[in-house]
């Protein structure tokens, strides 16, 4: 069973362009969870998504980001007119159930210059 | 969720036993205690949890004190590649909760040759 997958594991943006995360959970799990680290930071609750279904988005930003979950493909997480304050590494979670242990996606190191 | 606290860091030799204690003396009944650890800036990774029995599994033991307001987690032969940030995470289950994780600081392991 494979893990779970995010890519690209490196992404590098100018100012005020756009980045697309895509994660994709393990077999089987409809939960998916992320969460951003900053440079020497802790790791950060960011949003928790079922299939089609934002359930919980109250560690997002405000502006600019967004995330989906599709019923088909994987989830995504978006930054638009990213800022050098973006850079960080993502990571995305997945979970059979809403609760229990989460499974860790390697993460998507996001470099803005 | 409660709040946990942690030593922040932490040394072991390698070949002994490492415990990591944490205290969430703020645990309510309903609450399980996990353990995650991040091993140089990879994705967390799950060792282990439990609500008041001690468990057990390949990786790790942890023991919870009665009461439930500290927990030791215990990996009984620590390795070099053992040396990661440990977290110390209290959630609850169930639909009342999103199931995020809410990161601390965690306590650095460092095992030494």
């Amino acid at each position: 069973n494979a893990g779970v997958m995010q890519n690209p594991r490196h992404l590098v943006r100018r100012r005020g362009q756009e980045a697309r995360l895509r994660c994709s959970p393990m077999k089987g799990h409809s939960h998916v969870y992320w969460y951003r680290q900053l440079p020497e930071e802790g790791l950060k609750f960011m949003v928790y998504l079922q299939k089609e279904n934002i359930i919980d988005e109250s560690g997002m930003p405000k502006e600019r980001f967004s995330a989906e979950f599709p019923k088909e493909g994987p989830s995504i997480l978006r930054i638009q007119q990213v800022v050098r304050g973006d850079s960080a590494a993502y990571f995305c979670a997945s979970s059979p159930t809403g609760y229990g242990e989460q499974y860790f996606g390697p993460g998507t190191r996001l470099t803005v210059t | 969720d409660a709040k946990t606290t942690q030593p922040t860091s932490m040394d072991c030799a390698e070949g002994r036993a490492a415990n990591l204690p944490c205290n969430h003396s703020t645990i309510s009944g309903n609450e399980y205690v996990y353990w995650y650890r991040q091993i140089h800036s990879q994705g967390p990774q799950y060792i282990i949890h439990g609500l008041k029995n001690n468990e057990t599994n390949e990786m790790a033991s942890l023991i919870i004190t009665e009461d439930r307001k500290s927990s030791t987690l215990i990996l009984p032969h620590a390795t070099l590649r053992d040396t990661a940030v440990y977290y110390c995470i209290v959630r609850l289950h169930g639909s009342s909760n999103t199931g995020k994780l809410i990161f601390g600081q965690g306590t650095t392991l460092q095992v030494k040759p």
